[in-house]
């Protein structure tokens, strides 16, 4: 398998469950990222980590905990979320470095209800 | 002023004609710049990155223009498979800001 995937797709979860996303990346990147987009709204960075150190957080809610175990995987753990947070989440990988091409995974479309 | 700005559009164009469009960036420190594409329910895709001294890529032409703040885009002959939203992207100090994205609509 090449690029980056996510998983599930899809996702429909309600404001008191637990769920988690995935991403993975066989493109030998060492830099993962979180992304939020939503309707009417430019693509929001959330986390960013550099050779599984975490070095960005933007002012995320603690209620989205993102892991990262290595360099090729990634993890959005999602728990008391509200309906808001309903978007598409997406995941990119890059070479460390603003100038280098990041690569997007497919997302996943969460609905909070 | 919002760090990076784009018409929403949509710009409906018909097949075969030029289209350009801008984006303007607030913080003159930024380094570098790209235009990314992304079709409807689709990940966002590099389209191509802009230089300084500006660059082509086929029918596309990017433009960086530092002492106004804007970057632009230009397609020309414009194709049907051209329809996407066009994301402006300015990399500031290793963080990657996205404008809204300008929507195109190619009118057969």
């Amino acid at each position: 398998e090449t690029g980056v995937t996510q998983t599930p797709r899809h996702l429909v979860m309600g404001m008191t469950n637990k769920k988690s996303l995935k991403c993975e990346q066989h493109l030998g990147h060492n830099a993962m990222y979180w992304y939020k987009q939503s309707a009417k709204k430019p693509l929001e960075l959330m986390f960013v980590y550099n050779f599984k150190e975490q070095t960005e957080n933007n002012s995320v809610p603690s209620r989205f905990s993102p892991e990262c175990p290595n360099s090729s995987h990634l993890f959005l753990h999602l728990h008391t979320l509200q309906p808001e947070d309903s978007a598409l989440y997406l995941c990119a990988s890059s070479s460390w470095g603003g100038d280098n091409e990041q690569f997007f995974g497919p997302g996943t479309r969460l609905t909070v209800l | 002023r919002k760090e990076v700005e784009q018409d929403p559009g949509p710009f409906n164009v018909p097949e075969g004609a030029t289209v350009a469009f801008n984006c303007t960036y607030s913080n003159s420190a930024s380094q570098s710049f790209f235009w990314y594409r992304q079709d409807c329910r689709k990940e966002p895709k590099l389209l191509m990155s802009v230089y300084s001294s500006g660059n082509e890529d086929g029918r596309f032409t990017a433009q960086l223009n530092r002492a106004s703040q804007y970057i632009s885009l230009l397609i020309r002959d414009s194709k049907l498979s051209d329809s996407a939203t066009y994301l402006c992207v300015v990399n500031i100090n290793d963080k990657i800001i996205f404008g809204k994205g300008t929507r195109l609509h190619i009118l057969p």
